[in-house]
């Protein structure tokens, strides 16, 4: 069985203190792996797709690295706005005509200006 | 920019009643999914639709769930006889092949 986990479960960040999140998985054949950003009351909000160990996104003050075993996505001087929960996936690749994500519990996020 | 949309956006329903969520995936995307949220905890895996069939469900996708596309542009999620612990928060999501999944703004169901 697929398995995220995401630590830490909450974050509290001063506006400009940079910091990372991490999500560690488990799956039996990595497809990819994916974070999203969700606002309270709101459906979740793609921000980056990796698919290979060394790959690196990154998308204004967050940048995402996968190895092996798990993700992190670092965040850069981040402002008031940055504040959601963020959402690892991992998509297996267990053939067939299924792209079904497994979500981790997610980092509750607060950067206070 | 495309998006999933989806309604309604809060529905508050009886014990027993049923329930029917719409959603209108991105017009070019293949594969359709629901997922759920319960409050506070994380968003699970409902069903995967595609060619007109459901391609994967979760053993909470029990027989009290179906999925229908009636048409070209809806994919809808009926609960038969809804009971307090189906309230969540309920997205659709679809994607053209592998990749990222999009996600709809979700809708709130309350089971009194």
């Amino acid at each position: 069985e697929d398995q995220v986990t995401q630590s830490p479960e909450a974050l509290r960040l001063q506006e400009g203190e940079s910091s990372s999140l991490n999500c560690s998985y488990t799956v039996s054949g990595l497809r990819g792996l994916f974070w999203y950003r969700q606002d309270p009351g709101k459906g979740p909000e793609f921000l980056f797709t990796l698919y290979s160990a060394g790959e690196e996104k990154e998308k204004e003050r967050l940048k995402a690295t996968l190895t092996k075993k798990e993700s992190f996505l670092h965040i850069t001087a981040p402002k008031p706005e940055d504040s959601a929960t963020y959402l690892c996936a991992v998509q297996a690749d267990s053939g067939g005509s299924n792209y079904k994500l497994t979500f981790g519990k997610g980092t509750l996020l607060t950067v206070n200006p | 920019e495309p998006e999933v949309t989806q309604t309604p956006s809060h529905q508050v329903t009886q014990m027993g009643q049923e329930v029917i969520l719409r959603c209108v995936p991105i017009s070019n995307h293949l594969y359709f999914y629901w997922y759920r949220q319960i409050l506070g905890q994380k968003v699970e895996f409902l069903v995967s639709f595609y060619n007109n069939e459901i391609s994967e469900k979760s053993e909470i996708f029990d027989d009290q769930f179906s999925v229908e596309r009636p048409d070209g542009s809806n994919f809808t999620l009926k609960i038969r006889s809804t009971k307090l612990e189906d309230s969540a928060m309920y997205f659709c999501a679809s994607s053209r092949f592998t990749g990222e999944l999009f996600f709809g703004e979700g809708s709130r169901l309350t089971v009194l």
